[in-house]
């Protein structure tokens, strides 16, 4: 079943300008990741944040996480046409039973990303 | 090779034939996973594997689907009497080991029922 929802489903930006994308989710999660996929094909790995942290950076990549909201953001600042593709939030659910992860990951259905030159 | 790979890239059928996935995951990982992606969809999780065995095989869609992993290495996605809502993009991901940091993914194979 999908964890996760992503909003907006498509967002088309002008370069220079910053994207987010913002995700929610339903159980109590280990850690929270985003990934990037172009053309349909294999995801990359773009950043985590465990359950017990807020905020991470990466470059041009903010990831924010509240657990009491249950939901993450993605912000890509000064954006540039490369950076269009579609981007995943996943969570790996904590299970309670089993006192850590799940191990598989529960993706949405993603946010397309246009970013026009 | 530095990354996962699959195979085939591109897989054409016939409904009611049986087909083969690859995926070889990336050296010394001994956790795999198998996603399927269906057009404009999120990832949908099939199964994965600790090792060889298969401690979790709720994502199955149903009892037409099969995967083993041979040797903590290699392992085959096998769909049996395809049918039209086979078709989809199977991923396969390898991480060091269930509920490590990142899950690297393969290209994936795309598989088409006619």
């Amino acid at each position: 079943s999908q964890q996760g929802e992503e909003d907006p489903q498509a967002l088309s930006i002008q370069e220079g300008e910053n994207a987010t994308m913002n995700c929610s989710y339903k159980t109590s999660i280990n850690n929270l990741q985003w990934y990037r996929q172009n053309s349909g094909r294999g995801l990359v790995h773009l950043i985590l944040i465990r359950s017990n942290e807020r905020e991470k950076h990466s470059g041009r990549l903010r990831v924010t996480l509240d657990t009491s909201k249950k939901s993450s953001s993605l912000l890509i600042t000064a954006s540039r046409a490369a950076d269009t593709a579609s981007y995943f939030c996943a969570t790996d659910a904590f299970l309670l039973n089993y006192g850590g992860s799940q191990g598989n990951l529960i993706f949405g259905k993603g946010t397309k990303l246009s970013v026009k030159p | 090779g530095a990354g996962v790979s699959q195979s085939p890239s591109n897989k054409v059928t016939e409904k009611g034939k049986d087909v083969e996935l690859r995926c070889d995951p990336i050296s010394g990982h001994t956790a795999l996973y198998w996603y399927r992606q269906s057009l404009g969809q999120g990832l949908e999780f099939l199964i994965y594997f600790q090792g060889n065995s298969a401690p979790d095989k709720s994502g199955l869609p149903s009892d037409r689907f099969s995967a083993e992993r041979t040797g903590g290495s290699v392992s085959t996605l096998t769909i049996q009497r395809t049918q039209q809502e086979d078709s989809a993009v199977y991923l396969c991901a390898s991480s060091l080991f269930r509920g490590s940091n990142e899950q690297f993914f393969g290209p994936g194979t795309r598989l088409t029922v006619l």
